[in-house]
């Protein structure tokens, strides 16, 4: 049930773009993306619902296709303080009204000067 | 205070004693949970209690005993616990349970010897 993100790890240099991605075998309800920087609590980004919606925050996005069951966090022009582990959580359905959110391995990205 | 607090930051503990932690958040939500996070692993929620009530159990050890005695207080009672068990944990709060952003405290480091 845990989802797989890709890449494990990723290093940029600033202004470059980075896609990560989340995949899940289960048919989901919500997709979450969070940031960790080191030695901190996970900062929520956003939540995607089914639909295929898509979301922004300032420079980053996400899109979360149905279908595929699958989501991608896209960051853009990239800068020093988005360095940190990227976690999606992905919720479903788990039966008598409930929902149950599971983390991946979490995307560790590195934007360097 | 504001946001999500965790006490203590730091805790160690032999393999025969009785700790608890402590939890409080200052945001008026329903739904508190702690999570397990381990080097190299990602994070796992071990918890979830929506008004004082516990709506999910992820297959915890019996040695991991919540508390949740009000909405704005979780407690995490330790015993017995495994040098595997040395892990960050993590508290968070929500509007609700489900599709709503959580909100982490910055963790209890806790190391078993």
């Amino acid at each position: 049930q845990q989802p797989v993100q890709s890449p494990q790890a990723v290093i940029l240099r600033e202004g470059e773009d980075a896609v990560i991605n989340c995949s899940s075998s289960k048919a989901l309800y919500s997709v979450h993306w969070y940031r960790q920087k080191h030695g901190e609590a996970p900062v929520f980004l956003m939540i995607l619902l089914k639909g295929g919606e898509q979301k922004g925050h300032e420079k980053i996005s996400a899109s979360f296709n149905e279908k595929k069951q699958q989501s991608s966090l896209y960051l853009t022009a990239s800068q020093l303080s988005y360095s940190g582990t990227y976690f999606c959580g992905t919720e479903i359905y788990s039966g008598a009204g409930s929902y149950q959110l599971t983390f991946g391995k979490g995307t560790k990205l590195s934007v360097i000067p | 205070e504001t946001g999500v607090t965790q006490t203590p930051r730091h805790l160690v503990m032999g393999m025969t004693n009785k700790k608890s932690l402590k939890c409080e958040q200052h945001l008026g939500h329903n739904a508190m949970y702690w999570y397990k996070q381990s080097a190299k692993k990602p994070l796992e929620l071990m918890f979830v209690y929506s008004l004082e009530e516990r709506v999910e159990n992820n297959s915890v050890p019996s040695r991991f005993s919540p508390e949740c005695p009000n909405s704005s207080h979780l407690f995490l009672h330790l015993h017995t616990l495994q040098p595997e068990d040395s892990a960050l944990y993590l508290c968070a709060s929500s509007q609700d349970v489900g599709i709503y952003e959580q909100y982490f405290g910055p963790g209890t480091r806790l190391t078993v010897t």
